[in-house]
């Protein structure tokens, strides 16, 4: 149980595009979604929380307006890298658990998204 | 602010070794503190320890927590080459259980 699927798992495009990465619960309902942001060799740095019919939380230093987050169901939560560029290249998961954010359950993660901008 | 450190940061043996992992916490509110193995796509979970003293195990993998001197160990007994992966030692923060503050991570070569 409990698994989250990422879609798509690699994508490379050209600088400007705008690129929208999916995130699912597969066999259980999540309020609330996280997205994290690797870079090579590093640990997880949390960006966004995702809401469930409401607007996402930020973490400081993180652009609302260039990292769009739409929480739109409970099985569902999407991250769009808006006019990405070369320094937007890096490796984006989400997580999820099963209840709502004061459930003590454990984030389980999706497979993660490379992301490439030329 | 909520702080993870883990050591070693990396760590080399050879199949049929045992070795320990170590994370030490400092959190505000702690409610847990969860064990994640990551190979080259996402973490995939471990443990997650709630209480002290209480040692957790999935087969050649064991885990155990102590409250008192914020810390946790992850042991791995007879490595595997399959092993090798990097393990990653997080807490919850804030007001959401979801929202994890990560260690930098061990990063485990078992060779052959």
């Amino acid at each position: 149980g409990a698994v989250v699927s990422q879609h798509p798992s690699w994508v490379i495009c050209k600088s400007g595009t705008s690129v929208k990465i999916e995130c699912r619960s597969l066999d259980f309902q999540a309020t609330t979604m996280f997205w994290y942001r690797q870079f090579p060799k590093k640990s997880l740095m949390l960006m966004a929380t995702s809401n469930e019919g409401s607007k996402a939380t930020y973490e400081q230093g993180v652009e609302k307006d260039k990292f769009l987050i739409n929480h739109a169901s409970l099985t569902l939560s999407t991250l769009t890298v808006t006019s990405a560029h070369p320094e937007d290249s890096s490796f984006y998961i989400c997580s999820a658990a099963p209840g709502w954010a004061y459930s003590n359950q454990p984030q389980h993660f999706g497979d993660g998204t490379r992301l490439s901008i030329l | 602010e909520d702080k993870v450190v883990q050591s070693p940061l990396s760590l080399v043996v050879h199949e049929g070794d045992t070795v320990t992992l170590n994370c030490s916490y400092e959190v505000t509110n702690f409610r847990s503190l969860l064990w994640y193995k990551q190979e080259k796509k996402a973490p995939t979970f471990l443990f997650m320890l709630t209480s002290s003293g209480i040692e957790k195990k999935s087969g050649r993998l064991s885990s155990i927590l102590d409250k008192k001197e914020l810390f946790s160990i992850l042991n791995i007994t007879a490595t595997q080459t399959g092993d090798s992966a990097v393990y990653l030692c997080a807490v919850p923060g804030g007001t959401s259980y979801g929202k994890l503050t990560f260690g930098q991570g061990t990063i485990l070569t078992v060779h052959p």
